[in-house]
C-alpha cells in the first residue's frame, strides 16, 4: 500500500524558511509520477504549490516561484519542501501527493495526513 | 489561472437524501475536473477523476457529470460517512486549481 507521511516543525517564525519532509513507502519515487506539495490555507482554500517529478525535474506555482523549492533524497525515498521568506500568510495545512497520470487527465491519487504550520513570532 | 466557482460553500442534508455539488470553471477545460473529499480528521482522498471516472474504492453512489466550463458531483443516498468537505479541481492547465470546497453537513 501506497502511504504519504509530512513531517517537520509546526511553527515557523515570519521571514524564516519552512522546511517539509514527506516520506513515501510501498512506492519508488524515482519510478515514475510526479510528486507534489498542496497546502490548505484556515478558510478552506487550497493551493497546488509545486512537484517534482520520478525524474527529478520541478515545477513550480508562478505565484510561488521565487520562494519555493522542492528536492528528494532518492536514498531514503523522501521528497522535501522548502518556502523562503514565509510570512503570517503561509499558515496551511501542508500536504504531500502523488500525481496519476491516468490516460484520462491527471489526478492526485494518494495524499499524506497533512501536518499543520503556524507562521507567527 | 483558471478559476474555480464550486457551489453551495454548504449544504445541510439529511441521511438518504440525494445532493448535487456544481463546480463551474472560467474557461472551458476539457473534461479535466476531478472531485476529492476531505474527512473532518483532515484525511483527503479522490472520489472522481476526468469528470466522471470513479476512483477505485469509491462507492457507486458517487457519480460526476459535466462538460465545457461546467461540472457536478452527485451523490445518490447520503451515508453517515458521506459528510465531509468536497473539492473540485482543475488539471487542464497549470497550475492546477481548487476550488474553495463545499462542506455537506448533517441537517
Amino acid at each position: 500500500e501506497i502511504q504519504l507521511q509530512e513531517s517537520g516543525p509546526g511553527l515557523v517564525k515570519p521571514s524564516q524558511s519552512l522546511s517539509l519532509t514527506c516520506s513515501v513507502t510501498g512506492y519508488t519515487i524515482t519510478s515514475g509520477y510526479d510528486w507534489s506539495w498542496i497546502r490548505k490555507f484556515p478558510g478552506n482554500k487550497m493551493e497546488w504549490m509545486g512537484y517534482i517529478s520520478y525524474s527529478g525535474s520541478t515545477n513550480y506555482n508562478p505565484s510561488l516561484k521565487s520562494r519555493i523549492s522542492i528536492t528528494r533524497d532518492t536514498s531514503k525515498n523522501q521528497f522535501f519542501l522548502q518556502l523562503n521568506s514565509v510570512t503570517t500568510e503561509d499558515t496551511a495545512t501542508y500536504y504531500c501527493a502523488r500525481v496519476n497520470y491516468s490516460g484520462d487527465g491527471d489526478y492526485f491519487d494518494y495524499w499524506g495526513q497533512g501536518v499543520m504550520v503556524t507562521v507567527s513570532s | 489561472d483558471i478559476q474555480m466557482t464550486q457551489t453551495p460553500s454548504s449544504m445541510p442534508a439529511s441521511l438518504g437524501e440525494r445532493v448535487t455539488i456544481s463546480c463551474r470553471a472560467s474557461q472551458g477545460i476539457s473534461n479535466y475536473l476531478n472531485w476529492y473529499q476531505q474527512k473532518p480528521d483532515g484525511t483527503i482522498k479522490p472520489l472522481i477523476y476526468y469528470t466522471s471516472n470513479l476512483q477505485s474504492g469509491v462507492p457507486s453512489r458517487f457519480s460526476g457529470s459535466g462538460s465545457g466550463t461546467d461540472y457536478s458531483l452527485t451523490i445518490s443516498s447520503l451515508e453517515p460517512e458521506d459528510f465531509a468537505m468536497y473539492y473540485c479541481q482543475q488539471y487542464d492547465s497549470s497550475p492546477p486549481t481548487f476550488g474553495a470546497g463545499t462542506k455537506l453537513e448533517l441537517k
